[in-house]
C-alpha cells in the first residue's frame, strides 16, 4: 500500500532563517505532488505541484521554492523565513489523471518568531 | 475568477443527518470533490462527483448538480467522531485543473 511521510510534524524558526521541508511517498511511482498551505480556520492554499522529476509548478509567487530530486521525494524550502509563512503545510500525493483523489501526509505545523 | 462557498460551521446532534452546501464558481468544470479534516490532522478524501447525481458511500453521500454550480455532503446517523471541518474542492481551467479548496465548514455534534 501507498504511504507518505512528511517531516517535521512542528517547527520553530526566527524570522529571516532557512526551511526546508521534507515529504516522501512509497508504494507507487511517478505520482503527481503537492505542498499546500493552511492559515488556521481556513481552506487549503495550493503553493506547488509537479507531474515529474524536476518539473514544479508554482502557484503563489513567494519567497517559498520547491524541488523534486528524486520520483519520490519533494522538498519545500525557503532561504530566508518571513512571518508570513506562518501555517500548516501539507504535503500531498495523487496518480495523475484529472479525477484522482489526493493522499495528504501528517503536516508540518509551522511557526515564525 | 474560481471560488467556492460553504458555510463556516453546522451544528447537528447525534444520530441526526446534517447537509453541507457547497456553490462554486469555474470554467471549465472538472469535478467537486470533499474532503474530512479533523483538528490538528490532515485532509481525507471522502467523495468526488464529475457528472450530476448522488454517490453513495456508507453514511456519506455527496450530490451535485452542474447546471446550478452546487453540490453537497450529506452525512447520516452523525455519530460523535463525524466532528470535523469539511471542505470541498473543484478542478476546473480557471485554476489548470488544480483543486481550489473551500474555506472548510466545522461540523459541531452535540450528544
Amino acid at each position: 500500500s501507498q504511504t507518505i511521510h512528511q517531516w517535521p510534524a512542528t517547527l520553530v524558526q526566527p524570522v529571516g532563517s532557512p526551511l526546508s521541508l521534507e515529504c516522501t511517498v512509497e508504494g507507487t511511482s511517478n505520482p503527481n505532488l503537492y505542498w499546500y498551505r493552511q492559515a488556521a480556520g481556513r481552506g487549503l492554499q495550493l503553493l506547488f505541484y509537479s507531474v515529474g522529476i524536476g518539473q514544479i509548478s508554482s502557484e503563489v509567487p513567494q519567497n517559498l521554492s520547491a524541488s523534486r530530486p528524486q520520483d519520490r521525494q519533494f522538498i519545500l524550502s525557503s532561504k530566508k523565513l518571513l512571518l508570513s509563512d506562518s501555517g500548516f503545510y501539507l504535503c500531498a500525493w495523487s496518480v495523475g489523471g484529472l479525477y484522482q483523489p489526493q493522499h495528504f501526509g501528517d503536516g508540518t505545523r509551522l511557526s515564525i518568531l | 475568477g474560481q471560488s467556492l462557498e460553504q458555510p463556516s460551521e453546522v451544528t447537528a446532534v447525534e444520530g441526526a443527518i446534517v447537509q453541507i452546501n457547497c456553490t462554486y464558481q469555474t470554467s471549465g468544470f472538472y469535478g467537486l470533490s470533499w474532503y474530512q479534516q479533523h483538528d490538528g490532522g490532515a485532509p481525507t478524501f471522502l467523495s468526488y462527483n464529475a457528472l450530476d447525481g448522488l454517490e453513495e458511500t456508507g453514511r456519506f453521500s455527496s450530490f451535485l448538480s452542474r447546471s446550478d454550480s452546487y453540490g453537497y455532503l450529506l452525512l447520516q446517523e452523525l455519530q460523535m467522531k463525524d466532528s470535523a471541518s469539511y471542505f470541498c474542492a473543484v478542478k476546473g481551467m480557471d485554476s489548470n485543473y488544480q483543486l481550489i479548496w473551500g474555506a472548510g465548514t466545522k461540523l459541531i455534534i452535540k450528544p
